[in-house]
């Protein structure tokens, strides 16, 4: 049973150039969470997309959105790239919609580097 | 808001030592308390879960007891090993809610 995957593993990106990063959710589970996590720090929670909706935001610009598609997986785009984008960004997914408490389980996250 | 203090490391124990790793909480309501794991150049696992004050979470000889008197969640070992080097983050879902607000992380240095 695949857990969650995500793709690319690693990107380099120039400041002011646009990326799309892609995960795959865990079978069975239907909500996404994206997170971002700059080194030495826990993660930021970005936003999270259920029934191809987003649901919740954190304190993230609109530079960041996303999309889910209608078999759960989903994208996070990012526009006019900063330096201050660089850093692991992880895919959490999970079962049951978003008031439930069920536990996120993660991909091993997409490390992005601008130049 | 919610928010998740953890105490800072490294920490650094001889393979069979006691581990006991800080956290504390502030939320409103009934939060969800977790504790997750990240090996290096790896995502996060999660360790232990509780849903309810004095719950105590247990996985892989880890213990955690969801303490709301003193809003804490403290992460326990009774022996490590050189393995369970890793950085360790205490998380928190506030009422009803799935979103994650996690700790800073504590690096966990285990040596033979």
């Amino acid at each position: 049973d695949a857990g969650v995957t995500q793709s690319p593993t690693h990107l380099i990106k120039t400041r002011g150039q646009q990326v799309t990063l892609r995960c795959s959710p865990k079978s069975g589970h239907d909500t996404v969470s994206w997170y971002q996590q700059a080194l030495g720090q826990g993660p930021q929670f970005i936003f999270q997309y259920y029934e191809e909706e987003e649901r919740q935001r954190g304190n993230f610009p609109d530079r960041f959105s996303g999309h889910q598609f209608p078999n759960y997986s989903s994208e996070l785009n990012v526009n006019a790239l900063l330096l201050g984008d660089s850093a692991l960004y992880l895919c959490a997914s999970s079962s049951a919609g978003i008031r439930s408490n069920q536990p996120q389980h993660f991909g091993d996250g997409t490390r992005l580097s601008i130049l | 808001g919610n928010s998740v203090t953890q105490m800072e490391g490294p920490v650094t124990l001889s393979e069979e030592a006691f581990l006991t790793i800080n956290c504390t909480y502030t939320a409103t309501g009934y939060p969800s308390l977790f504790w997750y794991v990240q090996y290096p150049g790896e995502g996060l696992q999660l360790l232990l879960k509780a849903t309810k004050a004095d719950d105590k979470g247990s996985n892989k000889g880890f213990e955690a007891t969801y303490r709301k008197e003193t809003t804490s969640f403290h992460l326990e070992k009774g022996s490590v090993q050189v393995s369970d080097s890793a950085v360790y983050f205490c998380a928190l879902t506030g009422t009803g809610f799935q979103k994650l607000v996690f700790g800073t992380g504590t690096r966990l240095l285990v040596s033979p």
